[in-house]
């Protein structure tokens, strides 16, 4: 079993909705970080988070540490949001460990 | 823009042939990560640079070594591969290795004919 698990792996939904992507982890963890990889294959970092939850810009990350579990809300969705999402829980001091990634296509 | 560069972003290589992969970073940073991300698997991280010391090797084969000549440029030769080394390889730096964001470079996209 995968230390890490994302779901869904694809996602489809239209311009406008209201996404959630879900990951679930099995080992202890400092910190969880959610990535975007674009197309062309660049990965940028969209949040590091311990606790709670953070907000940036149309994006939503929520942890909860007790089930071991993180989602990654986008609200009104955007083309331009198509991209595969990364979800990296982080074991220890410095080992991140990746999920598969979820495939999101926004549709206009 | 990261602040992570690699180049080339594209490299088709023949089994025999040797090639080397390049990221430069001037953020300052003294960690240095080089990861593959293969078709439909999670990523997986190969080596750890940290103050231009590998520090982390995870079982990687010896067609692929790593060199940091400085804290600012990481290399990944590359010699003998098979097509199943095929992938992406992304090159990622941290202020330090306990440090708990990356900025990632935008990979080599590597094919291996």
């Amino acid at each position: 079993k995968n230390e890490v698990e994302q779901s869904p792996q694809n996602l489809t939904a239209q311009e406008g909705e209201f996404i959630t992507i879900n990951c679930s982890y099995s080992v202890g963890i400092s910190a969880l970080h959610w990535l975007q990889q674009h197309p062309g294959g660049g990965i940028v970092s969209l949040f590091m988070l311990s606790s709670g939850k953070k907000k940036h810009g149309r994006l939503i990350a929520t942890i909860n540490i007790q089930e071991k579990h993180s989602s990654l809300h986008i609200t009104a969705s955007h083309p331009r949001d198509s991209a595969v999402y990364i979800c990296a829980p982080r074991k220890g001091a410095q080992k991140l460990v990746f999920g598969q990634g979820t495939r999101l296509t926004i549709n206009p | 823009e990261t602040g992570v560069t690699q180049t080339p972003r594209h490299l088709v290589m023949g089994m025999t042939n040797k090639k080397s992969l390049k990221c430069e970073q001037h953020l300052g940073h003294n960690a240095m990560y080089w990861y593959k991300q293969s078709a439909k698997k999670p990523l997986e991280l190969m080596f750890v640079y940290s103050l231009e010391e590998r520090v982390e090797n995870n079982s990687v084969p010896s067609r692929f070594s790593p060199e940091c000549p400085n804290s600012s440029h990481l290399f990944l030769h590359l010699h003998t591969l098979q097509p199943e080394d095929s992938a992406l390889y992304l090159c990622a730096s941290s202020q330090s290795q306990g440090s708990t964001e990356a900025f990632f470079g935008q990979g080599t996209r590597l094919t291996v004919v």
